[in-house]
């Protein structure tokens, strides 16, 4: 069965420098969610989106904006990087906003911010 | 503010062991409850939801039980096995979407 992709895996960047996450959804999904999981911690939801439209936000930087486009991907964008930018960026679909769906979490992208 | 606490933070068991994880949650207003997996390193795998209706669900080995009232959940898990060896992670869904999740249980299957 199909998962939800991310792309890229790793990511090496420098301080002050700009990155960007991509989230590739479920078919047929169309609600997407970010998260932070910094290391050694619990995952903490960054932002939400619901048809492409923002529909939650949770502790997300303002040096971060996010959005989701026509096909459903999601791109995570991230400027002006920090050393504590560091960690394991997840991105998670669901069939829809009910809270009976579950949602499915990709593989994640591991920032490294140096 | 929600706030999730998972006990113990870690637990080694021998093979063959059956075994109980807790979670509880401060806000009992919740939609429902995960329970997932995670490989160090890795994603996290969904193992089981539980609406806010619900009592328990089941799958293969894993039961996990719901009392929302009190705030509490259990994981239990039969016949370990060391391919069950990960951290284990409970996270709720309140009045938004968002998941709020405990720190986890590290469990170490030995074989």
């Amino acid at each position: 069965a199909a998962g939800v992709i991310q792309s890229p895996r790793h990511l090496i960047k420098e301080k002050r420098e700009t990155a960007t996450l991509k989230c590739y959804p479920i078919p047929r999904h169309d609600t997407v969610y970010w998260y932070q999981q910094g290391p050694g911690q619990d995952p903490q939801f960054l932002i939400s989106f619901y048809e492409k439209m923002q529909s939650d936000k949770g502790s997300i930087p303002d040096r971060f904006s996010a959005q989701q486009f026509s096909d459903y991907h999601s791109e995570l964008n991230m400027s002006s990087l920090e050393l504590g930018d560091s960690a394991l960026y997840f991105c998670a679909s669901s069939a829809s906003r009910d809270s009976q769906e579950t949602q499915y979490f990709g593989p994640g992208t591991r920032l490294l911010v140096l | 503010k929600q706030e999730v606490t998972q006990i113990p933070a870690a637990l080694s068991v021998p093979e063959g062991e059956n075994l109980v994880l807790n979670c509880s949650f401060t806000d009992s207003a919740i939609y429902n409850l995960q329970w997932f997996r995670q490989d160090p390193g890795k994603g996290l795998t969904s193992l089981l939801l539980i609406q806010s209706s619900q009592r328990e669900q089941t799958s293969g080995r894993l039961n996990a039980s719901l009392d929302k009232s009190s705030g509490r959940s259990t994981l239990y898990i039969a016949a370990s096995q060391p391919g069950d060896s990960a951290t284990y992670l409970c996270a709720v869904q309140g009045g938004s979407e968002k998941l709020v999740f405990g720190k986890g249980t590290k469990l170490t299957v030995n074989p």
